[in-house]
């Protein structure tokens, strides 16, 4: 069935490193794919995403790059800060509605 | 914008009894998606509205239900309630598709005694 593999499910950096969360999904014809940050007791949050016709984007510290023939994903974040500690989640869009990863527990340690 | 809201945020109900859950879109928007979310098991999907239609349904038992008002709020329905359905229940709207960018309300924490 319809499924998105994310890794890792935690993820412990130095603040300053870059964190790189990964995600692999099963149905070629899905064209977007967006990434969630949410914070302990609050809402998900959309922080970036990418479409089928692009390989990558960036938002200042954020970055998201595509590979449609492997069918991977990746969030990339840059000079993490401690702000940036949440569960990161992962999802693409399939004959219209969202799948969702596991998420990612990322924690920045100062 | 005003951004989505629901209602509750918090309800306790005891196994076998009902839940109605509330969700205001962001105003304009037409699609109204339904989460369940539980530690283990993440965010799961429930279903999709848009113009008071259900357009698309997850794998969850006929006991969760929902509908849609033409001024397009949402109203999710939980029967006979389980323990297992203890979860936060979010909600997303958005304008038209919601494969385009997905704004959640704060979520309705249900827990069942």
């Amino acid at each position: 069935g319809e499924n998105v593999e994310q890794h890792p499910s935690t993820l412990s950096v130095q603040e300053g490193d870059s964190a790189v969360i990964k995600c692999t999904y099963s149905d070629s014809a899905s064209n977007y794919f967006p990434w969630y940050k949410q914070e302990l007791g609050k809402r998900p949050q959309l922080i970036i995403d990418i479409r089928s016709n692009v390989g990558e984007k960036k938002d200042q510290r954020i970055a998201v790059t595509l590979n449609k023939t492997a069918k991977h994903f990746s969030l990339h974040i840059t000079e993490t800060q401690p702000e940036d500690s949440a569960v990161y989640f992962c999802a693409w869009g399939s004959q219209g509605n969202l799948i969702f990863g596991k998420g990612t527990k990322l924690s920045v340690k100062p | 914008k005003a951004g989505v809201t629901q209602t509750p945020r918090y309800l306790i109900k005891t196994r076998g009894q009902q839940v109605t859950l509330s969700c205001s879109p962001i105003s304009g928007h037409r699609s109204v998606s339904w989460y369940q979310q539980t530690p283990g098991q993440g965010l799961q999907f429930l279903f999709e509205y848009f113009s008071e239609t259900q357009r698309n349904k997850g794998n969850f038992p006929g006991r969760f239900s929902g509908r849609q008002f033409s001024n397009s709020r949402s109203e999710m329905n939980v029967s006979t309630l389980e323990l297992g359905d203890s979860a936060l229940y979010l909600c997303a709207s958005s304008l038209s598709q919601p494969d385009n960018e997905q704004f959640f309300g704060p979520g309705t924490r249900l827990t069942v005694l």
